[in-house]
This record gives C-alpha cells, structure tokens and sequence, in this order.
C-alpha cells in the first residue's frame, strides 16, 4: 500500500469550475507540501501544512491531521491551472514521500 | 526570487561511466536534498545533506551514489557506474530550516544509453 494516496488521478475541467484534489497518508508527519509539476517537469511548492487551513490566491489547501488528509482546492480555474498536483508528506528525520499526483487538464 | 539551480539540464551517457549532477542550492539554506523520478513514476527520495554530512538517505542511494558540498556553494549527486535503471529526472532541493518549505530546481534528465 502506498503511504500517500491521491485521487483522483486524472482530472478534467471546464474553464471557471472549482476543483479539488484529496491526498490521504498514513504514516506520522511533520508537514505535509502541495506541489504543482508542469510539463517540462520542474516542480513549483505551492503549500506546506501542519494545521488547519492556507490560501493563496484561487489555491486553498486544508488538513484534518487526526483523519489524515488534506484537499486542495482552485477556485475558478484557468487553462493555465493544467498541470500535475502531487501531495508529499514529510517523515523525520527530514524526507518527502511523494504521491503519484494528479493531473489536471482545464479547458477553455 | 532566489533559485535553485542545475546543471545540466539534459545529459546522456553510456552505461558504466561515472556522471556528475550539480546543484547550486539557495545561498542562505542550510538543507540539501536529491530526489529522483523515473519516467512515469512519482518522485523518490535518495538523499538529505546538513551540515556537511548525510542525514538520511534512502535504499535507492547505494554504494553506487555520493553527494558532496565541495566549495560551499555547489551540492553535487555523484553515480559511480551508471546503469540502465538510473535514467530518470534527478531534481536537487534546499530548504533553510528543517521545518520550512523546499524549493526545487528544474532538473536534470539524465538518460543511460
């Protein structure tokens, strides 16, 4: 079993929808990363996590640390959103177990 | 805003020869890292770097691997003998806490022919 799970693993929307991605784990963390990789493959931090709940223009990150999950959300998306969205955990001593992300394709 | 960088983006070699990937991390950081990710697959963890030493590195970094800091600035992933397996995207971070974010630089493909 993986320890990070994220679904779904594909994702389509139209233009101006609100869209969320759900990222279940089940190890102990410190913290927990949304991460954005475009096509080219770089990859971009878009929240770390320990508590409650961060926002960042139309991205909204949550996690309930007792049920061990997280959401993030993109409220009105664009074209531009499309990318793959990957939830990593970190675990002590200092590491990130990645997920296998999601990609989002937003269409105009 | 301050970059990760490294080099190159893009190196093929043949199987059995050593490569070195660079990394030049953020000046201020103290935490140095290299993930991994085969074609397809998610990113794995290889290795953590602090204060001149390895932290913690994972089952994939074996005897095969090093990293060094060689001059203060630029962090290094070493393979030895590359094999076939050892193609993937090889992504070098840093972060200037334990407890802060990271930051990512772009990459390098490496491609074992």
């Amino acid at each position: 079993k993986n320890e990070v799970e994220q679904s779904p693993q594909n994702l389509t929307a139209q233009e101006g929808e609100f869209i969320t991605i759900n990222c279940s784990y089940s190890v102990g963390i410190s913290a927990l990363h949304w991460l954005q990789q475009h096509p080219g493959g770089g990859i971009v931090s878009l929240f770390m996590l320990s508590s409650g709940k961060k926002k960042h223009g139309r991205l909204i990150a949550t996690i309930n640390i007792q049920e061990k999950h997280s959401s993030l959300h993109i409220t009105a998306s664009h074209p531009r959103d499309s990318a793959v969205y990957i939830c990593a955990v970190k675990v002590p001593p200092d590491k990130l177990i990645f997920g296998t992300g999601t990609r989002l394709q937003v269409f105009p | 805003e301050p970059e990760v960088t490294q080099t190159p983006s893009h190196q093929v070699t043949q199987m059995g020869q050593e490569v070195i990937l660079r990394c030049v991390p953020i000046s201020n950081h103290l935490y140095f890292y290299w993930y991994r990710q085969i074609l397809g697959q998610k990113v794995e963890f290889l290795v953590s770097f602090y204060n001149n030493e390895i932290s913690e590195k994972s089952e994939i970094f074996d005897d095969q691997f090093s990293v060094e800091r060689p001059d203060g600035s630029n962090f290094t992933l070493k393979i030895r003998s590359t094999k076939l397996e050892d193609s993937a995207m090889y992504f070098c971070a840093s972060s200037d806490t334990a407890n802060y974010g990271y930051t990512f630089g772009s990459g390098t493909r490496l491609t074992v022919v």
